[in-house]
């Protein structure tokens, strides 16, 4: 069971548009939801992340928006550049549990052209 | 630097030897834990620990053996290691609550 879907598999964007990456969840006790970039030979690094009581929350030029009703978050990347180019995975965890694992979509490569 | 570290980045091994994989951070987290990472199939955690001698199995930990005996350190174990355990292996630690998980920069293991 995929508790966390993520779409699209992959993204050509030329330099200067407008990224969109968009999750949808399962689980309604996930109450942490962070987004992660990885480069090649890289380990994730978390990019920002965003909590169910806002709806959207913006860092320079990424931006997550977040529909708790319709139970879907996604992350807006304004002006991409070449060098976001890379794979983004959003994720979901559960803060009060006893595990906090997160919960992975399955990633999106992203290539911004120059 | 606040970082996981993890060795070794390359390791290439044959099937039933035996291996460790180490892993330490320097952020005082309570919380480690592993997973891999597979084409198509995202990142699976393998094991975690909510603090020093408390470990639990995450969601494919078959194969793996993990200890906490030192609040830093979280090595991962293989001890009878098969090829399709050949992936790429990350660390992590985080705050309380899952908040600001970071990464190791990954453990590419290959099994023959």
């Amino acid at each position: 069971q995929q508790q966390v879907k993520q779409s699209p598999q992959s993204l050509i964007v030329q330099k200067g548009g407008i990224s969109i990456i968009n999750c949808a969840y399962e689980n309604t006790a996930f109450d942490y939801f962070p987004w992660y970039q990885q480069f090649p030979g890289k380990g994730p690094a978390l990019l920002i992340a965003i909590r169910p009581d806002v709806s959207e929350k913006k860092e320079g030029r990424f931006t997550i928006s977040f529909n708790k009703s319709a139970k879907q978050f996604s992350l807006h990347i304004m002006d991409s550049q070449p060098g976001d180019s890379a794979t983004y995975f959003c994720a979901a965890s559960r803060g009060g549990g006893s595990n906090y694992k997160l919960t992975f979509g399955k990633g999106t490569l992203l290539t911004v052209n120059p | 630097e606040a970082q996981v570290t993890q060795n070794p980045r390359y390791l290439i091994t044959v099937t039933g030897k035996k291996l460790t994989v180490t892993c330490s951070q320097n952020m005082n987290h309570e919380y480690m834990s592993w997973y891999r990472q597979d084409p198509g199939l995202g990142l699976r955690q393998i094991y975690y620990s909510m603090n020093v001698e408390v470990t639990d199995k995450g969601d494919v930990p078959e194969g793996y053996k993990v200890s906490r005996k030192e609040k830093r350190n979280f090595p991962l174990i293989l001890e009878s290691p098969s090829p399709n355990q050949t992936s790429l292996y990350f660390c992590a630690s985080s705050l309380p609550g899952g908040y600001g998980y970071t990464f190791g920069s990954g453990t590419r293991l290959t099994v023959v």
